[in-house]
């Protein structure tokens, strides 16, 4: 069964303090390795994808890392505006109990940036 | 989140009723698929479709129906309501059911169950 783990399961820090979220996983294959941004009353808002160990992707102030267990949200210098709950999801090979092409997500950290 | 509308927003049922959520998306996305969020968990999926005439069950399917007559829409019946349904929805879609491609989602319907 494919499993999603992350941590912290909140996380507050002060406006240009930089941290990493993590993203442990298991899954028998990976297709993709999936950050989501989701806003108070929103849906999730899409960051990146991961395919293979090694990547690396970046959008302004993130930048996402992948290895063969987990992935890490690195969020450099944040602004109060970087608020918000992440979410990572995994999409497995095959039919792995979650429907083709479905997502397996974690529960998600919460993440607080004080001005 | 654009291209992905879910309607209503907000719904208060009663035990044992049945409802409708709508979904409807115009980017012409052959995938499409239901989740459930529920505090301390993740999302959950409860049905996917990868066409049109064509849907399947996910994670957690019992108490919910989809149909998908048409590429755009996807909707979710709820046959007879149960306290257990009160959740948030989100419907989502990618362009196609490979691996990779990039699932965008609706604002969310609230779904509460009394």
């Amino acid at each position: 069964e494919d499993q999603v783990t992350q941590s912290p399961e909140a996380l507050r820090l002060q406006e240009g303090e930089s941290s990493s979220l993590n993203c442990s996983y298991t899954v028998s294959g990976l297709r993709g390795l999936f950050w989501y941004r989701q806003d108070p009353g929103k849906g999730p808002e899409f960051l990146f994808t991961l395919y293979s160990a090694g990547e690396e992707k970046e959008k302004e102030r993130l930048k996402a890392t992948l290895t063969k267990k987990e992935s890490f949200l690195h969020i450099t210098a944040p602004k109060p505006e970087d608020s918000a709950t992440y979410l990572c999801a995994v999409q497995a090979e095959g039919d792995s109990g979650g429907g083709a092409d479905g997502l397996t997500f974690g529960k998600g950290t919460h993440l607080i940036i004080q001005p | 989140n654009a291209g992905v509308t879910q309607t209503p927003k907000f719904q208060v049922l009663k035990t044992g009723q049945s409802m409708t959520l709508q979904c409807a998306q115009d980017m012409n996305h052959e995938y499409m698929s239901w989740y459930r969020q529920d505090p301390g968990m993740g999302l959950r999926l409860i049905h996917y479709s990868v066409g049109a005439g064509i849907t399947d069950q996910g994670e957690v399917p019992n108490g919910y129906n989809v149909s998908r007559s048409t590429t755009e829409d996807f909707p979710l019946r709820l046959l007879s309501a149960a306290p257990s349904q009160t959740s948030v929805y989100f419907c989502a879609s990618s362009f196609t059911a490979r691996s990779g491609n990039t699932i965008y989602f609706g604002e969310g319907s609230w779904l509460t169950v009394v």
